[in-house]
């Protein structure tokens, strides 16, 4: 059974930059097609996807954080990782990390969240 | 981007009753839609996928059906523990995804 688990700082200041990881277990994270990505959600809102990565295979963004964003994967910690510069209080929200089962795949695993506030 | 809208935004519903979901995207997504539970505190739960396929484990009461731009997910004979917000996402334009803004079912 797969497990993801996010981690990092809780309160991150304006203007600097926040930086998760997400640990997978119950399996290799290179091994397969299989996408981990970024999900975060503000507080009583809807879900958006952030970006993913493919072990060898590449890196897609959301255009509208691209410019902010980037993930990053150490498959000798089983671990991907995420960082979003220049954050304001619009990038408070629960972080979440998750897995596609590949192109054209829902996502099907998820970490519990982490919730990060931006504040100083 | 792909704009998914739900609707409605909350539908109160007694507990045994059915509940019918929406979920219209701005442009075809052919069977590339997912649907997901989230309770309070929790991550989602991947519900249906490719429209109307139950992801495993979930009961047969939550059905999925549409195609393109228009999709419903239907659960028939709400208990308790379905009370919940349901997002629906599409995958088909990737490799961006979009989610819908979200359903919640809430008890009459």
């Amino acid at each position: 059974q797969v497990q993801l688990q996010e981690s990092g700082p809780g309160l991150v200041k304006p203007s600097q930059t926040l930086s998760l990881t997400c640990s997978v277990s119950g399996g290799s994270i290179s091994r397969g097609s299989y996408y981990w990505s970024w999900i975060r959600q503000p507080a009583g809102k809807g879900l958006e996807w952030i970006g993913r990565v493919l072990v060898g295979g590449g890196i897609n963004y959301n255009p509208s954080l691209k410019s902010r964003v980037s993930i990053s994967v150490d498959t000798s910690k089983n671990q991907f990782f995420l960082r979003l510069s220049s954050v304001t209080a619009a990038d408070t929200a629960v972080y979440y990390c998750a897995r596609e089962s590949g192109y054209w795949f829902p996502f099907d695993y998820w970490g519990q969240g982490t919730l990060v506030t931006v504040s100083s | 981007e792909i704009v998914m809208t739900q609707s409605p935004a909350t539908l109160s519903v007694s507990p045994g009753d059915g509940a019918t979901l929406s979920c219209r995207a701005s442009q075809s997504v052919s069977y590339n839609l997912a649907w997901y539970q989230q309770k309070p505190g929790q991550a989602p739960r991947l519900l249906i996928y490719g429209a109307s396929t139950r992801a495993t484990g979930i009961p047969v009461r939550f059905s999925g059906s549409g195609s393109g731009t228009e999709f419903t997910l239907t659960i028939s004979g709400l208990q308790s523990e379905d009370f919940a917000v349901y997002f629906c996402q599409q995958y088909d334009n990737w490799p961006s995804l979009t989610f819908g803004g979200g359903t919640k079912v809430e008890i009459k």
